[in-house]
């Protein structure tokens, strides 16, 4: 089992459509990255979260600790959202460990 | 204030051939993460560094694989004797001294060995 899950491993949507991506995680950590990397591309970070919820414009990130899950949500998606989502906890060492991604595709 | 920057951005190389692959973190950044991405697999930490120092190299390939992090200059990942099996792109990443859950990531160099 792998120390990150991510569901779903492939995602297509209509524009418009609001979008989630979850992430379970086995090991402690001291934080948690959402990461989007597009084909071909560099990685951005999203966010970086250690608690409670973050927001930035169409995304908004949650972790709950004690269940050791996070989720990203993307409202009102758009055909340019499409990308690799990828879900990276840090384990108490300073190393991240990443999810295998979820694709996601939008359609418009 | 410049991002974590990466050179070169893509590299080939011929089997047995070295490369090195370069990275200069943000300003101000002293600890530096290096991580492989497969094709089509996810990434992987190889190794993490501060200046002059390798604080975890669990993830490094124990043959052929070393990196670096001089006091000046960027840190340097190298890669000797390539085979077609290291193709990948390989990312940098930086944080602060302040806060080390923080990662910035470069833009990543991707390696064709040929």
């Amino acid at each position: 089992k792998n120390e990150v899950e991510q569901s779903p491993q492939n995602l297509t949507a209509q524009e418009g459509e609001f979008i989630t991506i979850n992430c379970s995680y086995s090991v402690g950590i001291s934080a948690l990255h959402w990461l989007q990397q597009h084909p071909g591309g560099g990685i951005v970070s999203l966010f970086m979260l250690s608690s409670g919820k973050k927001k930035h414009g169409r995304l908004i990130a949650t972790i709950n600790i004690q269940e050791k899950h996070s989720s990203l949500h993307i409202t009102a998606s758009h055909p340019r959202d499409s990308a690799v989502y990828i879900c990276a906890v840090m384990e108490y060492g300073n190393k991240l460990v990443f999810g295998a991604g979820t694709i996601l595709r939008v359609k418009s | 204030n410049a991002g974590v920057m990466q050179n070169p951005r893509h590299l080939v190389r011929r089997r047995g051939q070295e490369a090195r692959l370069r990275c200069s973190p943000m300003k101000g950044h002293s600890h530096v993460y290096w991580y492989r991405q497969l094709p089509e697999e996810g990434l992987k930490f190889m190794v993490y560094l501060q200046k002059e120092n390798i604080i975890d190299e669990s993830g490094m390939p124990k043959e052929r694989f070393s990196a670096e992090f001089p006091k000046e200059g960027p840190s340097i990942l190298r890669i000797q004797q390539v085979v077609r099996g290291d193709s990948a792109a390989y990312f940098c990443a930086s944080s602060p001294s302040g806060n080390v859950n923080e990662q910035y990531f470069g833009p990543g160099t991707r390696l064709t060995v040929t």
